[in-house]
Parts: C-alpha cells; sequence; structure tokens
C-alpha cells in the first residue's frame, strides 16, 4: 500500500510568515510523529500523536509551533512567525500502534526560510 | 542537547572493507533502533534491538545491544556500494519523570565508498 505522503515537498517563506505542513500516515497507523532534522543532524523529535491526541509535545521547541491531527489520521504541523532558524527538513513518521513499534517515515518537507 | 552519540561522524571505506558505527548514550535506553538514510531520501528502519547483549544479524549487517544498555552498535561486512548512505542509531531515552514518546536520533555516521 501507499506510504506516508508529506505535501508539499518544498516550502520557501519569508520570516514572520505562517506556514503549514501536511502528513498522511499509513492507513491503520494510530500513531503519528513528527520530527525535524537540520543538515548534518539526526531528527529531532517534535510531537507524537496517538489517534487524535497529542500524546507528548514535549519536543516542540517554543508556542510558535502547534500541530492538530483532527480525526485520528492526517496532521497538520503549523509553524507561527517563522524564523529563518526554523530552516530544515520536516519529517512525518506513523506507526501501527506508537510505543516501540517499526516508524515509517515520510519523504519529508523542507522548509526555507528567507 | 542530543542524549545519543555516535562515532564517527565520517568513515571512508573501500568497497570490500568492513564498516562499524558506534552508538552510545548517557541514560539507558529502553530499546535501540537502527535507520538508514541514502542521501535524498528518508529514514528507512533496519532493525530493533530490546534485550541487553542482544545481537542480531541481517546478511552482512550485525546488529548488538550492550549489557548495560547504553550502547550498541552495527557492523557491515564487506561493503557494497549499495550500503552508502547514513546510519542512525536511536532509542527512547529514560529521561527522569517518564520517558519521551518519541525517538532520540544520534548525529549519524555517513559511509563512503570507494571503489
Amino acid at each position: 500500500g501507499a506510504g506516508v505522503s508529506q505535501t508539499p515537498s518544498n516550502k520557501v517563506t519569508e520570516k514572520g510568515k505562517y506556514v503549514e505542513l501536511r502528513c498522511d500516515p499509513i492507513s491503520g497507523h494510530t500513531a503519528l510523529y513528527w520530527y525535524r532534522q537540520s543538515l548534518g543532524q539526526g531528527p529531532e523529535f517534535l510531537i507524537y500523536f496517538q489517534g487524535t491526541g497529542a500524546a507528548d509535545d514535549s519536543g516542540l521547541p517554543n508556542d510558535r509551533f502547534f500541530a492538530v491531527r483532527p480525526e485520528g489520521s492526517v496532521s497538520t504541523l503549523k509553524i507561527q512567525r517563522t524564523e529563518r532558524g526554523d530552516s530544515a527538513v520536516y519529517l512525518c513518521a506513523s506507526s501501527l500502534s506508537g510505543g516501540y513499534a517499526e516508524q515509517y517515515f515520510g519523504p519529508g518537507t523542507r522548509l526555507t526560510v528567507t | 542537547g542530543q542524549q545519543v552519540m555516535q562515532i564517527p561522524q565520517y568513515q571512508h571505506v573501500q568497497e570490500g572493507e568492513d564498516f562499524t558505527t558506534y552508538c552510545n548514550s548517557s541514560t539507558t535506553l529502553s530499546n535501540i533502533q537502527w535507520y538508514k538514510q541514502r542521501p535524498g531520501g528518508h529514514p528507512v528502519f533496519l532493525i530493533q534491538l530490546v534485550k541487553s547483549g542482544e545481537v542480531k544479524k541481517q546478511k552482512r549487517l550485525t546488529f548488538q545491544f550492550g549489557e548495560a544498555k547504553k550502547n550498541s552498535s552495527l557492523h557491515i561486512t564487506a561493503t557494497q556500494t549499495t550500503d552508502v548512505g547514513t546510519y542512525f542509531c536511536a532509542g527512547f531515552v529514560l529521561y527522569s519523570g517518564g520517558g519521551a514518546d518519541g525517538l532520540t536520533f544520534g548525529k549519524g555516521t555517513h559511509l563512503i565508498i570507494q571503489p
């Protein structure tokens, strides 16, 4: 079946603007994760959803970042008042049940803040 | 900052040589997962180790989890050009007050193979 999909693949925005990044997980996967990967670094955990609720948002860097998953499938990561330091690849992953289950990553959205 | 460290950061090998990357955590890990990321690609799950001292093999790849569950290694025998990429270890770090539900990744080891 289809893997995790993310849109857009690339996003260029000006400093101070608002952006939304979308993730469509594998059908039937209850767990959804957002990570951020900067050049030369490993993915950095942002937030984890189990179903519709954010089970762990301890990785969100500040209150400019927010994510939702209203129907337990598609998720949107929202970034307000973007800063140049927000530039990175934003990766979404899903897993069947959460916990220690294998995570399947999407292709990512490359965000560039100018 | 990151709690999981990996060395080396870069490794150049001749095709056919062996390769090893090491992963160390400052805190006990509940488990460890290994991912591979090809240039321009996204992380792809390779394996998970859960038990203290566990060793698992996948063809030319051997994965080990330390007895104290604080370190791990990935060894590739007789590298091939298809092994090129960045290898990440990742674990669920058990912080005081409860562990995070997301994976903590190391910085990765970039494997470069010279034919």
